[in-house]
């Protein structure tokens, strides 16, 4: 099946710790996309990326990094640089020049403990 | 970007039609209006996308005046499965708006028994 796969679902991190959110997408998408969620707030961005080995900052991209080495990957790093790292982890991908539809894989749940 | 405004909630009952209005007032001549649903614990979903007057689909009904300032997204006969967040993007194609893909606040609709 297609689709796009984060994983773990469910994830605890000790303060201090960095910690890799893994998305993987298997629809041959361009584009892939980071957003966090706060509860009961909307999608905030953090980085997306067009084309392999690019990617940009979004609007709350300190204390976050990403790669993208393959087109169908494209995980997130949290580092301990992010103060309040405690939040759902979306990632979303979509094909270029093909409208706004995005797919968003299932969430990442990170707790700091 | 053109900045959107949605109402922060809604409630409805089962089987009533919803309408749920997304103001945009500096669209630009090359953005699009598209929806997106989320449920609780996942990701949003695509529902609808236009341009001008009314674009329908399995799901949904999407009405844009003349002057594009606001569009209203139409859901028929909701029922208790139809309760989510609905989000509300306006962006260019394949443009810097919809490359960055920015999420407001949504309205969280709610529905009744």
């Amino acid at each position: 099946d297609g689709g796009i796969t984060q994983s773990p679902k469910y994830l605890f991190r000790k303060e201090g710790q960095n910690v890799t959110l893994s998305c993987e997408q298997n629809l041959n998408h361009d584009a892939m996309y980071w957003y966090r969620q706060d509860p009961g707030q909307g999608l905030r961005l953090i980085y997306y990326s067009q084309i392999v080995n690019d990617f940009q900052k979004g609007d709350i991209a300190e204390g976050y990094s990403v790669s993208r080495e393959k087109k169908e990957s494209f995980p997130l790093t949290v580092t301990s640089a992010q103060k309040n790292p405690t939040a759902f982890y979306l990632c979303a991908s979509r094909t270029l020049g093909g409208g706004a539809e995005a797919f968003f894989g299932q969430g990442t749940r990170l707790t700091v403990v | 970007l053109a900045k959107t405004t949605q109402p922060i909630s809604m409630d409805s009952y089962e089987g009533q039609e919803v309408n749920i209005t997304c103001s945009h007032n500096n669209i630009a001549t090359n953005d699009y209006i598209t929806w997106y649903q989320q449920f609780p614990s996942q990701g949003p979903r695509f529902i609808i996308q236009g341009y001008k007057t009314k674009v329908t689909n399995e799901v949904a009904s999407l009405f844009i005046p003349a002057d594009r300032k606001s569009s209203t997204l139409s859901l028929p006969r909701v029922s208790l499965s139809d309760t989510a967040v609905y989000y509300c993007l306006v962006g260019d194609i394949p443009g810097d708006g919809y490359n960055k893909l920015i999420f407001g606040a949504g309205t969280r609709l709610a529905v009744h028994p």
